[in-house]
């Protein structure tokens, strides 16, 4: 199975700040398959991209993906307080579909 | 907007099975979408469970192949899980979801709230 392995394991960062999520997996994919979640505590986890880089329905445009390969990034180019949470990555590339362990995006 | 709530037992015994339901509104589960199962133990990360189309495709996780059963009510517009032979390891938040009509260029769109299932004596 394809292992996803998301760095770092937590980000600390201001509000305003910029976040850049790192999503590798062990082996190479189409990047029309990997996805990127949000979740807050007590919540289900929501969509945020699909494809790589494709904004889910109402994500702002401060949330961007990118990548290809084995490699992929999810930025978040001015954290809102509302944006301090995990952050998933899965694929779809080979069944069983994946996800990454999670990086925490937290409040210095 | 399509929703989805899951419903079951919170408590189920070691060597039990766990038997969860997801009652899906708004939207018919005869649609152009797999139904999803995703299970998150305390504190952890995201494992795919398996997932269902209406025709009657399965697909399930391999690791969890050998006690997973994912059905399918359209009558009432409800899917289920069932896991058999349960430990403490299947103490989880259970989630199901809606792959969007994307299919696996588009994730999972809807998602239930989730349910905690608790496996102990």
């Amino acid at each position: 199975e394809i292992v996803l392995t998301q760095s770092p394991g937590t980000l600390s960062l201001s509000p305003g700040e910029r976040a850049t999520l790192s999503c590798r997996a062990s082996q190479s994919f189409s990047s029309a398959f990997l996805t990127w979640y949000q979740q807050k505590p007590g919540q289900a986890p929501r969509l945020l991209i699909y494809g790589t880089s494709r904004r889910a329905t109402g994500i702002p445009d401060r949330f961007s993906g990118s990548g290809s390969g084995a490699d992929f990034t999810l930025t978040i180019s001015r954290l809102e307080p509302e944006d301090f949470a995990v952050y998933y990555c899965q694929q779809f590339g080979t069944s069983p579909w994946t996800f990454g362990q999670g990086t925490k995006v937290e409040i210095k | 907007q399509v929703q989805l709530q899951e419903s079951g037992p919170g408590l189920v015994k070691p060597s039990g099975t766990l038997s969860l339901t997801c009652a899906v509104s708004g939207g018919s589960i005869t649609t152009s979408n797999w139904w999803t199962w995703v299970r998150q133990a305390p504190g952890k990360g995201l494992e795919w469970i398996g997932e269902m189309y209406h025709s009657g495709s399965l697909s399930y996780n391999p690791s969890l192949r050998s006690r997973v059963i994912i059905s399918m009510d359209k009558s009432k517009n409800e899917f289920s899980l069932n896991l058999s032979s349960v430990t403490a390891a299947d103490t989880a938040i259970y989630y199901c979801a809606r792959l969007s009509v994307g299919g696996r260029e588009g994730g999972y769109d809807s998602w239930g709230q989730g349910t905690l299932v608790m496996v102990s004596s």
